[in-house]
């Protein structure tokens, strides 16, 4: 089983919509959370850190649910160029980060 | 955010060559960097943790005799493929740790190198 397990997709929406995702971890001593995004034959980027409180960054908001070993990202008002691989990240005490395999998003006019 | 350079951006040798990539955060120290390699489509694979002033640490699975890997300062770490042959061809990307406060960091990714050996 992987340690950090997404849904790969894609998720297809049209401009305007609210799309979220999700993303497993197994290793409960994680500590440290993140989302980026991965443009095709590009380097990743971050999009934001994870707290445990929540945290919102314009129309991009992110959650973690320690108990239930699960993050969340959920994007608002899609735009065409949100389309893009969403990859989440967890890392523990090492900081050694572990990827998700990425969930792809198409967002069409 | 934050800026890690990563060089040469693409790079095409011939079997049996070696080939350094160069990652340099540009604007704050990186004790830690990562390197990663990802085939089309699929996920990020870590290769191996480099810490400045010490060996890396490899991945299962990774030849450290075929990625030499050096961490010299604090700013730059460069990874060499030794011998290259054509299954190495990939993407190879690195990454630094940029520390936000005691606690807290963020990796920033470079724009990744492009290995092609024929």
């Amino acid at each position: 089983r992987k340690e950090v397990e997404q849904d790969p997709g894609p998720f297809n929406v049209p401009e305007g919509a609210t799309v979220a995702f999700n993303c497993t971890y197994s290793n409960s001593a994680s500590q440290s959370f993140f989302w980026y995004r991965q443009d095709c034959r590009k380097e990743p980027k971050l999009l934001m850190s994870v707290y445990s409180s929540g945290n919102e960054d314009g129309r991009f908001t992110a959650q973690l649910n320690r108990a239930s070993q699960y993050i969340s990202l959920l994007i608002r008002d899609s735009k065409l160029s949100d389309s893009a691989t969403y990859l989440c990240v967890a890392a523990g005490g090492s900081y050694i980060p572990t990827f998700g395999r990425g969930t792809s998003l198409i967002v069409h006019p | 955010g934050a800026v890690v350079s990563q060089h040469p951006s693409r790079v095409i040798c011939k079997s049996g060559t070696s080939v350094k990539i160069e990652c340099r955060s540009l604007d704050f120290q990186a004790t830690t960097m990562f390197w990663y390699r990802q085939f089309p489509k699929q996920s990020l694979m870590l290769m191996a943790t480099s810490n400045e002033g010490s060996k890396a640490t490899y991945e299962q699975g990774v030849e450290k005799d075929k990625f030499l890997i050096n961490h010299a300062s604090l700013t730059l770490s460069t990874l060499t493929v030794t011998s290259a042959h054509p299954e190495d061809s990939s993407f190879y990307i690195c990454s630094a740790l940029k520390w936000t406060s005691g606690t807290s960091y963020e990796q920033y990714f470079g724009p990744g190198t492009r290995l092609t050996v024929t």
